[in-house]
């Protein structure tokens, strides 16, 4: 099971949005609606922003949104803001009952 | 609330075995499902498996599978997850993650625990 597909890194100046993709296959990302997403802080454990593609749970900002389309999930973190640094990641659930996730995404606040 | 709290780090050589423990605190622990991620130097994470709370049956990613076993401790709320043949390139930060029955999603997270693969 290879990695889903993020884009390295993403950039974006604070108040501007930015969108995060995460491409996998039929077998993943494409067949089911199981697709969560996670921020990490430098040296700090992932933290749940999203689960079920666009879904939020409590206490998350509502900056954070998502949506797929095929193949392919995407983040979208709107009004940018410092906090908002770190790595981003996503994941699937699989046709083979596994899970597999994205490669990550570096976010920088110019 | 919810606390997973986990072992701390470890150096080993190659060849070694580690186990690696997460004790949860704060929920049920029957009804949720406790899932290990690891994640080495700069790199993203990697999904390494699952314990399911109903029946206790596991699944692990193919390129794991004969080398990871995941077992958990009802008694003392304690998850263990034990990596075998260790190599360099095991070297990573492990993490224990909780999710709810049948949600797919992971909701609470360890603190990490760094393991060290070196001659």
């Amino acid at each position: 099971q290879s990695a889903l597909t993020q884009p390295a890194s993403v950039s974006g100046s604070p108040g501007q949005s930015i969108t995060i993709s995460c491409t996998g296959t039929s077998s993943d990302v494409g067949r089911y609606n199981r697709v969560s997403w996670y921020q990490q802080h430098p040296g700090k454990a992932p933290k749940l922003i999203l689960y079920d593609v666009s879904n939020r749970p409590s206490g998350v900002s509502n900056r954070f949104s998502g949506s797929k389309s095929g193949n392919t999930a995407s983040l979208t973190i709107s009004g940018l803001q410092l906090e908002d640094e770190g790595d981003f990641h996503c994941k699937s659930y699989t046709s083979s009952d596994t899970y597999v996730f994205g490669t990550g995404t570096k976010v920088t606040v110019l | 609330q919810v606390q997973l709290v986990q072992s701390g780090a470890e150096v080993k050589k190659p060849g070694a075995s580690v186990t690696v423990s997460c004790k949860a605190s704060g929920y049920t622990f029957t009804g949720h499902h406790m899932h290990w991620v690891r994640q080495a130097p700069g790199q993203g994470l990697e999904w390494m498996g699952m314990r399911r709370s109903s029946g206790g049956a596991t699944r692990y990613p193919q390129k794991f599978q004969g080398r990871v076993t995941m077992t958990w401790d009802t008694s003392t709320s304690t998850v263990y997850m034990e990596l075998s043949s260790l190599r360099s390139e095991d070297t990573a930060v492990y993490y224990c993650a909780r999710e709810i029955e049948a949600a797919y999603y992971l909701d609470f997270w360890g603190q990490g625990t760094l393991v060290t693969v070196s001659p």
